[in-house]
């Protein structure tokens, strides 16, 4: 199962995008990029997923370039609701082995 | 997205006696549902996926004797906290695979 790496933490401002690069250099080629958001004493919300090249939706877009080593979530004009934990996982999500395995997320505080 | 449910939302159990928590995937079946604990300030940390009609498969280091887990039906797994202790205080999360992995809202397990 492909490891990934985020940084700890990260501060914003109300209005700004905020862009949270995940590295996974191990990364197989049946692997899916997956980003979630936690909010204390919840369970993790799905963001977004994606395999190559961007992917948007309403909430975020995410960058993957050619190589697939790493990605990037990007979160257009955050509020200070958009303060949470962020991982990001790489996993089959459509074979057998579905399993995600969990590192320590990004901290991301929206100040006003 | 797809709907993930669990009850109870918290509980309190006094020590020796055993708990269940049940995950339910409400607009749309899983074959494959996950068990997860999380700790204060720490990662999810997966503990076993369920599998519909099957035995579940555990991680490495989870009693499966202590942890009970039945998924008897495409909408439903239950975790079954046997002999509880205050070790075993944690938030327990689980989610239900469609195309990707949707989460339950957590249960706050307090063993005193």
């Amino acid at each position: 199962l492909a490891k990934t790496t985020q940084p700890i933490s990260m501060d914003s401002y109300e209005g700004q995008e905020v862009n949270i690069t995940c590295s996974h250099n191990n990364i197989a080629t049946n692997d899916y990029i997956t980003w979630y958001q936690q909010f204390p004493s919840q369970g993790p919300r799905f963001i977004i997923q994606g395999y190559k090249t961007k992917v948007k939706n309403e909430v975020a877009s995410l960058f993957i370039p050619a190589d697939r080593k790493s990605s990037t979530l990007s979160l257009p004009r955050v509020s200070l609701s958009d303060t949470a934990v962020y991982y990001c996982l790489v996993g089959d999500q459509a074979g057998n082995n579905r399993k995600l395995i969990w590192g320590l997320g990004t901290s991301l505080a929206v100040n006003p | 997205g797809a709907v993930v449910s669990q009850h109870p939302s918290w509980v309190i159990c006094k020590s020796g006696t055993s708990v269940k928590i049940e995950c339910r995937s409400l607009d749309f079946q899983a074959t494959t549902m996950f068990w997860y604990r999380q700790f204060p300030k720490q990662s999810l940390m997966l503990m076993a996926t369920s599998n519909e009609g099957s035995k579940a498969t555990y991680e490495q280091g989870v009693e499966k004797d202590k942890f009970l887990i039945n998924h008897a039906s495409l909408t439903l797994s239950t975790l079954t906290v046997t002999s509880a202790h205050p070790e075993d205080s944690s938030f327990y999360i689980c989610s239900a695979q469609e195309e990707t992995q949707y989460f339950g809202p957590g249960t706050r397990l307090l063993v005193l």
